[in-house]
């Protein structure tokens, strides 16, 4: 089935640092989500991209659609406790017959140091 | 405004029996999707539903698995006769429509075969 490659798998920053995780895919995505994962809870969504090359910013977050839709890219400026958790990507397919259905990377598990 | 509500959280069953888990979507929302998570893991789709029909199950094993989703009442998740490599946690999402606006997930269930 189509996988989505995302890294670093973990990482372990102090508290002020920024941080920097991306996804790719053999495939073309025509929209990419980035998702946070607290544990015994659903994700919750972050940043959506709808447009290659497309920019976007959420407070602390910014996340970009790649010119080529096969990768994309979540920064976390000045990080905080509260930023610990699992953060996924998630790609949609331009298959229009595979509507709703979300392809997930594998999570990149942050974890900060006050 | 509830959000996306499964029930239950947590659910222990002995393998041979059969779990049921339930979803009661965001309120206006007519599509449920579902999808299982393995630990360490992404979300893998499973099945996509609307009121009375099943969409896209692309996503679901052949055998045991089943989903329904009735005029009246919650979506339905089935598993007969669960094995030990059904412990995972289920997540169901809802949407008003189709596409990924106001697409949303629930804090999921956890089910663990003893």
């Amino acid at each position: 089935g189509q996988q989505l490659n995302q890294s670093p798998q973990s990482m372990f920053i102090q508290e002020g640092e920024d941080v920097s995780m991306n996804c790719t895919s053999s495939s073309i995505f025509n929209t990419w989500l980035w998702y946070k994962q607290d544990p015994g809870e659903g994700p919750v969504l972050l940043i959506a991209l709808y447009k290659a090359g497309e920019l976007t910013s959420n407070g602390r977050l910014t996340a970009q659609f790649g010119i080529t839709r096969k990768d994309s890219f979540l920064n976390i400026s000045a990080s905080i406790p509260s930023d610990v958790g699992i953060y996924f990507c998630a790609g949609q397919f331009s298959d229009g017959g595979s509507q709703g259905n979300l392809i997930f990377g594998k999570g990149t598990k942050l974890s900060v140091k006050p | 405004n509830a959000g996306v509500m499964q029930n239950p959280r947590h659910l222990v069953r002995r393998r041979g029996q059969e779990a049921r888990l339930r979803c009661s979507p965001m309120k206006g929302h007519s599509h449920v999707y579902w999808y299982r998570q393995l630990p360490e893991e992404g979300l893998k789709f499973m099945v996509y539903l609307q009121k009375e029909n099943i969409i896209d199950e692309s996503g679901m094993p052949k055998e045991r698995f089943s989903a329904e989703f009735p005029k009246e009442g919650p979506s339905i998740l089935r598993i007969q006769q669960v094995v030990r490599g059904d412990s995972a946690a289920y997540f169901c999402a809802s949407s008003p429509g189709l596409g990924l606006y106001g697409y949303t997930f629930g804090s999921g269930t956890r089910l663990t075969v003893v």
